[in-house]
């Protein structure tokens, strides 16, 4: 069974700018989740969605969204990037919400310049 | 392959117990192994090893790591219905931005 992707691997982009990022789950997987890594602010929960549904929310500006298609396929999208925004952005997936175990994908690195 | 992998899956316990979670790793060039704990989708971080041996220790919690035999555990004792969370291991690689994580250890302690 194919793990999770997330495309593209690396990113650079400017200030102002915006940026979508993919994250394919795996197969039958409903659950998709929304993580950013940084050295500074550690493992931070952005969102989750279920059945194309947004159920849980991080405390991260409204800049940061998401949505997920029917496939369960989920695309994050941040607009008027700021440098701070520079970070690892991973997604994980899981057959259901909460409780079950999630399945990591590789990351997708940003670099705001 | 690299790959991170926790065990047991799942922990059923009652309050007062003490309880063991496992993480082993095979990775290439690593550089630290991080505890989390993740209540509600939040992770908390909860240790950052990369030294054999030596024992991080925060309240009932502790953890250790074993470069040689490549796993680490995480100690809870005396546990409390608070301690109920999944509980994430991931694996960071020297010289790149790669970061492996388990799939996690759900923790239920009952009253």
């Amino acid at each position: 069974k194919a793990g999770v992707t997330q495309t593209p691997r690396y990113l650079i982009k400017t200030r102002g700018q915006q940026v979508t990022l993919s994250c394919s789950p795996i197969s039958g997987h409903r659950s998709v989740s929304w993580y950013q890594q940084t050295p500074g602010q550690g493992l931070q929960f952005l969102f989750e969605y279920f059945s194309e549904t947004q159920r849980n929310k991080g405390n991260f500006p409204g800049r940061f969204s998401g949505r997920q298609f029917s496939n369960s396929r989920s695309e994050m999208n941040v607009s008027t990037l700021e440098l701070g925004d520079s970070a690892l952005y991973l997604c994980a997936s899981s057959l259901w919400e909460f409780g079950y175990e999630q399945y990591f994908g590789p990351g997708t690195r940003l670099t705001v310049t | 392959e690299d790959k991170v992998v926790q065990s047991p899956l799942s922990l059923v316990v009652h309050e007062g117990d003490t309880v063991t979670l496992n993480c082993s790793y095979e990775v290439t060039n690593f550089r630290s192994l991080l505890w989390y704990k993740q209540e509600k989708k939040a992770p908390t971080f909860l240790f950052m090893l990369t030294s054999s041996g030596i024992e991080k220790k925060s309240g009932r919690l502790s953890s250790i790591l074993d470069k040689k035999e490549l796993f680490s555990i995480l100690n809870i004792t005396a546990t409390q219905t608070g301690d109920s969370a999944i509980y994430l291991c991931a694996v960071e690689f020297s010289n790149t931005d790669k970061l492996i994580f388990g799939t996690g250890t759900r923790l239920q302690v009952f009253p």
